[in-house]
């Protein structure tokens, strides 16, 4: 069955420092890969995307992700974050045989300190 | 400017009520979803629906209805039947593009249910 695992629960970071949040996928096929934000209380944006091709990916807001088959992992990565950035980040993967449907993970919490 | 748009952003259910929450989108996307979305859980599929008159329960439908009467509304009733309705709901929508099922779903910006 298709899942997405984010390890990590809650991280903070000092402003300006670099960041990495962690996403393994479990899916059969070739994954569609998306990492989304969510500010408190709104809807989520979408940061990025992977289909296919180019392995890493680059997204809104200095964002990027990598695809690495071989470990079944998505990273997001910022080298130096804002403070806006502070929010809820979540990874999904898209399964196109069942109309699109998606798999959250749980989410990661993002703290950013002065 | 297009999206999609969710109704109200705050709701109140009494015991034993059904309510529903609306979801219009006006992008022409095919497919529409229902999430709900507790603490610490991520986000929780309830009904899709890829075509008008058709829709397909998610994983945690039990307590939900839904209909699809017309491509742009993706009404979500919370019926007496769900126990624990307190939760804050997500409406999204995507679009098939002719290969495929492989494009981002866009989301409202949710509708908060609390139980008085």
């Amino acid at each position: 069955a298709q899942s997405v695992t984010q390890p990590d629960i809650h991280i903070t970071v000092s402003e300006g420092a670099s960041l990495e949040l962690r996403c393994n996928y479990s899916y059969g096929a070739t994954p569609y890969l998306f990492w989304y934000v969510q500010s408190p209380g709104q809807g989520l944006q979408l940061l990025l995307k992977y289909f296919s091709g180019d392995t890493l990916v680059q997204g809104i807001k200095g964002f990027e992700a990598e695809f690495k088959r071989s470990q079944s992992s998505f990273n997001l990565r910022k080298p130096s974050v804002h403070w806006s950035d502070a929010a809820e980040y979540f990874c999904a993967v898209g399964d196109s045989n069942t109309g699109n449907q998606f798999y959250f993970g749980t989410g990661t919490s993002l703290t950013v300190i002065p | 400017d297009g999206g999609i748009t969710q109704s109200p952003k705050y709701l109140f259910r009494k015991e034993g009520q059904n309510v529903t929450l609306s979801c219009e989108q006006n992008l022409n996307h095919d497919a529409m979803y229902w999430y709900r979305q507790d603490p610490g859980q991520g986000l929780r599929l309830i009904y899709y629906s890829q075509i008008v008159n058709d829709f397909q329960k998610g994983d945690i439908a039990e307590g939900y209805s839904v209909s699809r009467e017309k491509k742009e509304s993706f009404p979500l009733t919370v019926t007496s039947a769900q126990k624990n309705p307190t939760a804050f709901y997500l409406c999204a929508s995507s679009i098939e593009t002719g290969q495929g099922w492989n494009q981002p779903q866009h989301f409202g910006d949710g509708t908060r249910l609390s139980i008085l």
